[in-house]
């Protein structure tokens, strides 16, 4: 099980748009679309924001979307505000009951 | 909301087992909604996903890790455990755990460091 490539860090201006992308392979990404983000603030436990490549959880903002061409996911934050400043990392399903995460992307607001 | 507390030793020798257990709060953990997870984090790398197990019994690990997890379910305290036999420095992580729903971990905890070090 090899992880899911993330860019190590993105930023962006208040109000900006960012986007983060997870690459994997056709056993994972490629293969399903169970894609699903998580925002993880320091010492707070992480957050589901995305699942099944582009549907939010109750209580996620618009703001928050996802997609996926082939063997690659991407997580758009528009509107960027300071409170979205965290890390957020990418998970796929993998096939034999298995999960891959990505190696997480810090977002910057500047 | 589920709501989940990681507890155990902070501080575990080389060649020893690492001992982890997950309570959950705000709910049952026979509720049947999740596959009750554990994931780790080193320091400086990503998410790693370890295993699952159900309130039957049953279980999936990590095929990276199989040869030296356990995991099991207590409901009579609405905790479940993690068990990793023979670890080392490579071992030395955040250990979170996460109710695991369909395809996606639905709720998790704040996380537990252990260190392996002598």
């Amino acid at each position: 099980q090899s992880a899911l490539t993330q860019p190590r860090s993105v930023s962006g201006s208040p109000g900006q748009s960012v986007t983060i992308s997870c690459t994997g392979t056709s056993t994972d990404v490629g293969g399903y679309n169970f894609v699903s983000w998580y925002q993880h603030h320091p010492g707070k436990a992480p957050k589901l924001i995305i699942y099944d490549v582009n549907k939010r959880p109750s209580g996620v903002p618009t703001r928050f979307s996802g997609s996926k061409s082939g063997n690659t996911a991407s997580l758009t934050i528009s509107g960027l505000q300071a409170g979205d400043e965290a890390v957020y990392h990418c998970s796929s399903y993998a096939g034999s009951y298995s999960l891959v995460f990505g190696g997480g992307t810090k977002v910057t607001v500047l | 909301q589920v709501q989940l507390q990681e507890s155990g030793p902070g501080l575990v020798k080389p060649s020893q087992t690492l001992s982890l257990t997950c309570t959950v709060s705000g709910g049952s953990i026979n509720t049947g909604d999740y596959f009750w997870s554990w994931i780790r984090q080193p320091a400086g790398k990503g998410l790693e996903w370890i295993g699952r197990v159900y309130t039957a019994g049953s279980t999936n690990y990590n095929p990276f890790l199989r040869s030296r997890v356990t995991m099991s379910v207590d409901t009579s305290k609405n905790q479940f455990s993690l068990k990793l036999t023979s670890v080392t420095a490579a071992d030395t992580a955040v250990y979170y755990c996460a109710g695991w729903s369909y395809y996606y971990m639905d709720v998790w905890g704040k996380g537990t460091t252990v260190t392996v070090s002598s």
